[in-house]
């Protein structure tokens, strides 16, 4: 069953840099996954997607602040030089034939 | 630039059916798919289903099969998705994004403002 797994919660400190981690389930290690954020009262916004050999594509007007990278089974998105509107919520998604998964998403608080 | 634009809140009551829209703009509509996804209140991203707007296939999410169908009219860019039995556990905003034309999928790189449906007594 494709399952996508990702930690409640992260913090980091203005102009810090933090990690998300997005894990995937066991026999999908090759997937490609899509990483979106959720500012508050905001509707999601497509970020990039990341491919299993760690190689990503941002979306339009994404800045290079946000970057992505991948090790076996784990997708992992990279913020730095993060700023207050990063606070937001963060969402991994994959898809497979006549299926699309969300992760839980995790809640990153900027300190 | 491409957008998807999602019609107006919705209010309705335990039982009946809502009829969502999203129109397309700024990219070739039959050559993609829309995929469907809720928000409950608080909670995380849901998906509902797919469906192609260059063949019309769909495919749903277990949970929704036999309450949702998913339509698009080509000639004006619009994708729908209507939910019948409606229940109050139903009530979530409810939002449209891009994907790919074909059911093996692709990320979804364009997102609907979102409807809020409410379904209360």
């Amino acid at each position: 069953q494709l399952v996508l797994t990702q930690s409640p919660s992260a913090s980091a400190s203005l102009g810090a840099s933090v990690n998300l981690t997005c894990s995937l389930s066991s026999g999908h290690s090759n997937y490609a996954i899509a990483w979106h954020q959720q500012q508050p009262e905001k509707g999601p916004r497509y970020l990039m997607k990341l491919n299993s050999d760690g190689s990503h594509i941002r979306g339009d007007g994404i800045p290079d602040r946000f970057s992505g990278s991948s090790s076996g089974a784990e997708r992992y998105l990279t913020i730095s030089s993060l700023q207050s509107e990063d606070e937001a919520d963060y969402y991994c998604q994959t898809w497979g034939t006549g299926i699309r998964v969300f992760g839980g998403g995790t809640k990153l608080a900027v300190l | 630039q491409v957008q998807l634009v999602q019609s107006g809140a919705e209010v309705k009551k335990p039982g009946a059916s809502v009829k969502v829209s999203c129109k397309a703009s700024g990219y070739t509509f039959i050559s993609y798919g829309i995929t469907w996804v809720r928000q409950a209140p608080g909670q995380g991203l849901e998906w509902m289903g797919w469906i192609s707007a260059y063949n019309g296939y769909t495919n749903y999410a277990q949970k929704f099969q036999g309450r949702v169908t998913m339509t698009t009219d080509t000639s004006s860019s619009t994708a729908y998705m209507e939910l019948r039995s409606l229940r109050s556990d139903d009530t979530a905003v409810y939002y449209c994004a891009r994907d790919y034309k074909y059911s093996s999928g692709a990320e979804q790189d364009y997102w609907g403002q979102g409807i809020l449906v409410t379904v209360s007594s």
